[in-house]
C-alpha cells in the first residue's frame, strides 16, 4: 500500500535555528497536510497543501508540495520552545476507496530542545 | 479546540473485555474518520463513515466496529480486547464524504489501556 517516509525521526533544536524535515512517497499524492502533536492531545493541521509546487506559509511555519507530487517539505524559522512536539506530514493518495484515498500519516518527527 | 469531542480520555479494562469509543464531530462535518495510534505503528487509518455510511475501510481487525448515528456522532466497539489493542484511538471529522482534498480535523483521543 501507500506509504510516506517521513524525516529525521528526531531532532533537537536550539531556540532561533532553523528546523527542517521531508515526507518522501514512492506514489503520487493528490494532496499534502502537516500536523502537529503535543503529548495527550490530537494531531493539530498546520498547513495543507493541495497543488504540485505549491509554497504555503503560516507564521513562522513553511511548507512545499513537491513538483513530483511525492514529497513535501516543512521549515520551521526561527524555533521557539513551543515548537517542541511531534511533527507529522500526511498525504492524499490517488483513487478513493477501500483504504485508498485516504489520509495516511509518516511516522512523525520528534522535536526536542538542546539540553 | 479542533470542535471536534472525543469520551472517555481514557479507558482501562481487561483482556477479552469490550469497550466502546465516543466521538461528535465539528458541528458541519458529516465525515467521521477513526485512527489507531501506536509506538511502533504511527497513525493507522480504522475506518470512515460519512452521513451515516461506511465509506472506506482501512487496516481494522475484525473484532472493531464502527457506526454512524442521524445525529453524526460515531461509536468506535472494541472486542475481545487483547494486550495489542493498547493505543491511542482518535477520531477525525471533515465536512465532505471524499476524504481528498479535504483536511481532517482531530479530536484528543481515546488512550486505552488493556491489561
Amino acid at each position: 500500500g501507500q506509504q510516506l517516509n517521513q524525516s529525521p525521526q528526531s531532532m533537537f533544536i536550539q531556540e532561533g535555528e532553523d528546523v527542517s524535515m521531508n515526507c518522501t512517497s514512492s506514489s503520487i499524492f493528490n494532496t499534502w497536510l502537516w500536523y502537529k502533536q503535543d503529548p495527550g492531545e490530537g494531531p493539530v493541521l498546520l498547513i495543507a497543501l493541495y497543488k504540485a509546487g505549491e509554497l504555503t506559509s503560516n507564521g513562522r511555519l513553511t511548507a512545499q508540495f513537491g513538483i513530483t507530487r511525492k514529497d513535501s517539505f516543512l521549515n520551521i524559522s526561527a524555533s521557539i520552545p513551543s515548537d517542541v512536539g511531534i511533527y507529522f506530514c500526511a498525504g492524499h493518495g490517488l483513487g478513493y476507496g477501500g483504504s485508498q484515498g485516504n489520509l495516511i500519516f509518516g511516522k512523525g518527527t520528534k522535536l526536542s530542545v538542546k539540553p | 479546540d479542533s470542535g471536534v469531542t472525543q469520551t472517555p480520555k481514557h479507558l482501562i479494562t481487561a483482556t477479552g473485555q469490550r469497550v466502546t469509543l465516543r466521538c461528535s464531530p465539528r458541528s458541519g462535518d458529516l465525515s467521521v474518520y477513526w485512527y489507531q495510534q501506536s509506538l511502533d505503528q504511527g497513525l493507522q487509518f480504522l475506518i470512515h463513515y460519512y452521513n451515516g455510511e461506511e465509506r472506506a475501510k482501512g487496516n481494522i481487525l475484525e473484532r472493531f466496529s464502527a457506526q454512524q448515528f442521524p445525529d453524526l456522532h460515531s461509536e468506535l466497539n472494541l472486542s475481545s480486547l487483547e494486550l495489542g489493542d493498547s493505543a491511542l484511538y482518535f477520531c477525525a471529522s471533515s465536512e465532505r464524504g471524499r476524504p481528498t482534498n479535504e483536511k481532517l480535523f482531530f479530536g484528543s483521543g481515546t488512550q486505552l489501556s488493556v491489561l
